[in-house]
């Protein structure tokens, strides 16, 4: 089946620093990409979804500052956490569909630690 | 707004034997689509069965089959011959079919399987 993949798959940075997380769609193109937050034991939660070319659009209470998404090709998205802060780390995941099946494929996830 | 609902957060199940997970879902779209996602220690989230909410057939992937009833907006998943690998996190999770992959999910119900 298709893969996508995450890169790191855990970070630790400093507070005040910032950290990007890189998604891609290894063998697809992926016109539309989502980015998920989630905490331990809990759902995921929708942040925001990225298509190829145009800005992001993000859930209500997501700060788009703060979260900068950019989907520069159909195989790569990006999600920059800036100024983290603590209370930002969480499990990170993204998930690709595929532009011809309009399936989903979820990345392994990002473990961010803010320290 | 969509809702999905698990009232189960913790499930369990003897080895071999047959469990049922429940999910129940609100919306007003009639083209949709439901998806039993699990998620196991390694976070990984993995498709375990979707169901097109146009097609009366319940959806089934060998032990896992699914009871879709429609007008109830219920969607409850049944894995027979409880396997230890099964053990995990399953979500519930809806998408409109013309938004395919921005999906809701349910808050999970962590599954237990006793040797």
């Amino acid at each position: 089946g298709a893969v996508v993949s995450q890169h790191p798959s855990w970070v630790i940075c400093k507070s005040g620093t910032s950290v990007k997380i890189e998604c891609r769609s290894l063998d697809f193109q992926a016109t539309t990409m989502f980015w998920y937050r989630q905490f331990p034991k809990q759902s995921l939660m929708l942040m925001a979804t990225s298509n190829e070319g145009s800005k992001a659009t993000y859930e209500q209470g997501v700060e788009k500052d703060k979260f900068l998404i950019n989907h520069a090709s159909l195989t790569l998205s990006t999600l920059t956490v800036t100024s983290a802060h603590p209370e930002d780390s969480s499990f990170y995941i993204c998930s690709a569909r595929d532009g011809r099946s309009y399936e989903q494929y979820f990345g392994p996830g990002t473990r961010l630690t803010v320290t | 707004a969509q809702t999905v609902t698990q009232s189960q957060p913790e499930m369990s199940v003897q080895e071999a034997e047959t469990v049922t997970l429940s999910c129940t879902y609100d919306t007003s779209e009639s083209d949709y689509y439901l998806f039993w996602y699990k998620q196991p220690p390694s976070r990984q989230m993995i498709l375990v069965i979707r169901q097109e909410a146009y097609k009366q057939q319940n959806a089934t992937e060998n032990r896992f089959s699914v009871n879709f009833q429609k007008a109830a907006k219920s969607f409850s998943l049944k894995i027979s011959d409880s396997q230890l690998g099964d053990a995990a996190m399953y979500f519930c999770a809806y998408s409109l079919r013309t938004n395919a992959g921005k999906s809701t999910f349910g808050d999970g119900t962590t599954l237990t399987v006793k040797p």
